[in-house]
């Protein structure tokens, strides 16, 4: 069973970048079929998806973050990794990463099946 | 973009009784492409439904999902201690993949 687990600092400055990384293990990063995504939820509020990446590089982002978001993928460590510029106060939340089946079975597709435990992530000087 | 609205914000039901949840969608959605999460404080979302209908691995039969087109509802028969929780619709569309803001299900 695959497995997930977020790495990073969990305190940020403002203005400067979020990293983070997510692991996997159990199963493979390689394998097509599922997108390698990024979630956040700021304390006591909703989910909110941020982007996802395929094994082969292609990535989406949610419109409202794009410009300052970007998903890498390093499929020789089995990680793929966060990046939030400028950030703010606002990006104070905690960071999820997740696995999404990308591929139909059934006539069921394109939702989460594996997650991390979340990861929280402060932004303060 | 597709947005997800979940009614009602807050479910306050007792142990027993069934609770009906809905999912809205602000254009129509593919079945195929809509799920359903169980989320407890602290713990991070469970995959109850996809496929609008079909039930995830393990999720004990009491849940269930229903709806096509731009509504669809996850209905839980009989409530127990543990099914007090936060659920998230959420969906696929153009590449993109959004939740709607939960329902809260609290004991009441």
């Amino acid at each position: 069973q695959v497995q997930l687990q977020e790495s990073g600092p969990g305190l940020v400055k403002p203005s400067q970048t979020l990293s983070l990384t997510c692991t996997v293990s159990g199963g493979s990063i390689n394998s097509g079929g599922y997108f390698w995504t990024w979630i956040r939820q700021h304390p006591g509020k909703g989910l909110e998806w941020i982007g996802y990446i395929f094994y082969s590089g292609s990535t989406s982002y949610n419109p409202s973050l794009k410009s300052r978001v970007s998903i890498s993928v390093d499929t020789s460590k089995s990680q793929f990794s966060l990046k939030l510029t400028s950030v703010t106060a606002a990006d104070t939340a905690v960071y999820y990463c997740a696995r999404v089946r990308g591929y139909c079975s059934a006539d069921t597709c394109y939702y989460f099946d594996s997650w991390g435990q979340g990861t929280l992530v402060t932004v303060s000087s | 973009e597709v947005v997800l609205t979940q009614s009602p914000g807050t479910l306050s039901l007792s142990p027993g009784e069934r609770a009906t949840l809905s999912c809205r969608a602000s254009q129509s959605v593919s079945a195929s492409y809509l799920a359903w999460y169980q989320q407890k404080p602290g713990r991070a979302p469970r995959l109850l439904i996809h496929g609008a209908s079909s039930r995830a691995t393990g999720i004990p039969d009491r849940f269930s999902g229903s709806g096509s087109g731009t509504d669809f509802t996850l209905t839980i028969s009989r409530l127990e201690p543990e099914d007090f929780a936060v659920y998230y619709c959420q969906q696929f569309g153009s590449s993109l993949l959004t939740f709607g803001e939960g329902t809260k299900v609290e004991i009441k």
